[in-house]
């Protein structure tokens, strides 16, 4: 029972234009939402979150949306940078003492070519 | 910058051993968390601490696996007998507040042969 998905398991930009990371969840009781980052042979750094009381967060090239009633949520990098290739991890937690019970999706991973 | 310590950074080992992991969290870090990531998927989460005590090891399977935080502040990941699907990377991540936002370690990657 897969609760977060990431169903593009790879995508490729072209530097300076968008690339838009996308995820899809199931469970209801998620309220809070991340994405990871993570090269090889590195773990997972933190990237931008989003609460279920918002529809968009942006901080600086990256801006995360989520659609809650369609369980939807991206990540936008505008403009992407060959730095910016890694996989992505879509991340979701219920909340409460569970905030750092993180379901993760299977990650994409993203190739900007310069 | 403060970092998340682990070691070994590779372990092979044959199955029916024992193995263990080490972790350091980011000083002044309460809460501490055990993941398992296998090739081709996201983490998944073992087993929470909250100081030394377990928050959640629901998912840890306790009939090989076991963790330990003593005195709140480095914490052991032990398999006894390791089988061949425990071949994964082991994260070791730490918070420092109640959010998702949590610092991950470089991870130990083990391989059962």
């Amino acid at each position: 029972d897969q609760q977060v998905k990431q169903n593009s398991p790879s995508l490729s930009v072209q530097e300076g234009r968008i690339s838009i990371l996308n995820c899809d969840y199931t469970n209801s009781m998620f309220d809070y939402f991340l994405w990871y980052k993570k090269y090889p042979a590195e773990g997972p750094t933190f990237l931008i979150s989003i609460s279920s009381i918002k529809d968009k967060n942006e901080d600086g090239r990256f801006t995360v949306f989520l659609n809650k009633s369609a369980k939807h949520l991206s990540l936008h990098i505008v403009p992407s940078q060959p730095g910016d290739s890694a996989v992505y991890f879509c991340a979701a937690s219920a909340g409460g003492t569970s905030y750092g019970k993180l379901t993760f999706g299977q990650g994409t991973i993203l190739t900007v070519h310069p | 910058e403060a970092e998340v310590a682990q070691s070994p950074r590779y372990k092979i080992t044959e199955k029916s051993q024992a193995v263990a992991f080490w972790c350091d969290p980011i000083s002044g870090h309460a809460t501490l968390y055990w993941y398992r990531q296998i090739l081709g998927q996201g983490p998944e989460l073992l087993v929470q601490f909250q100081d030394e005590s377990v928050v959640d090891d629901s998912q840890l399977p306790k009939d090989r696996f076991s963790a330990e935080r003593l005195k709140g502040v480095d914490s052991t990941l032990k398999i006894q007998p390791a089988e061949l699907g425990d071949s994964a990377m082991y994260l070791c991540a730490s918070s420092g507040d109640f959010t998702g936002e949590l610092f991950f370690g470089e991870g130990s990657r083990l391989t059962v042969l």
